[in-house]
């Protein structure tokens, strides 16, 4: 069974450009859920959907957006991109609350 | 409000001893709690989870323990290894509104040879 896919693997920007990011979860995982890791900050929730709905949203700014589709991949958004937004963003899918989430191998996004 | 907390940011052991990471929680809807392993510019790696209705769960040489009345949760590995050098997540989440994973800021554990 493959496991969580995300593209790209890693991302230059500009300051001020914005920027797309990808993720395919496992198969039959209808739950996708996105975090920001940056250093001495743990994993920072971002949004989580399930069956191409928003369950969950974390305390981020609207620049930062998501959506998921009918084949359950999902997608993140960030517009208008700061330096501060530079960080891993990793993507998890879950097939049922309270069951372990399985991870990608995250997309390294840098904002210069 | 960090609602997980992993509150010493590194601990060292000699191979072959227990290493012992501890976690604290806050939120009484928790009732499923999880650890996984990081190593850098990787994705986490589940480990081994526990529910709320019991009180320790093993696998291999993980073993989590959960003290509900003290919100607090911890992981023993047994022996361990170089090869056990990462960072260590504790997450937790619950039902409703608190179904999403929470993590704590994570601590890097150095396993010496």
């Amino acid at each position: 069974k493959a496991g969580v896919t995300q593209t790209p693997r890693y991302l230059i920007k500009t300051r001020g450009q914005q920027v797309t990011l990808s993720c395919s979860p496992i198969s039959g995982h209808r739950s996708v859920s996105w975090y920001q890791q940056t250093p001495g900050q743990g994993l920072q929730f971002l949004f989580e959907y399930f069956s191409e709905t928003q369950r969950n949203k974390g305390n981020f700014p609207g620049r930062f957006s998501g959506r998921q589709f009918s084949n359950s991949r999902s997608e993140m958004n960030v517009s208008t991109l700061e330096l501060g937004d530079s960080a891993l963003y990793l993507c998890a899918s879950r097939g049922q609350i309270n069951t372990e989430a399985f991870f990608g191998q995250g997309t390294r996004l840098t904002v210069v | 409000d960090q609602q997980v907390k992993q509150n010493s940011p590194s601990l060292s052991v000699q191979e072959g001893r227990i290493s012992i990471l501890n976690c604290d929680y806050t939120n009484s809807m928790f009732d499923y709690f999880l650890w996984y392993k990081k190593y850098p510019a990787e994705g986490p790696t589940f480990l081994i989870s526990i529910s709320s209705i019991k009180d320790k769960n093993e696998d291999g040489r993980f073993t989590v323990f959960l003290n509900k009345s003290a919100k607090h949760l911890s992981l023993h590995i047994v022996p361990s290894q170089p090869g056990d050098s990462a960072v260590y997540f504790c997450a937790a989440s619950g039902g409703g509104a608190n179904s999403k994973l929470t993590f704590g800021k994570g601590i890097t554990l150095s396993v010496r040879p």
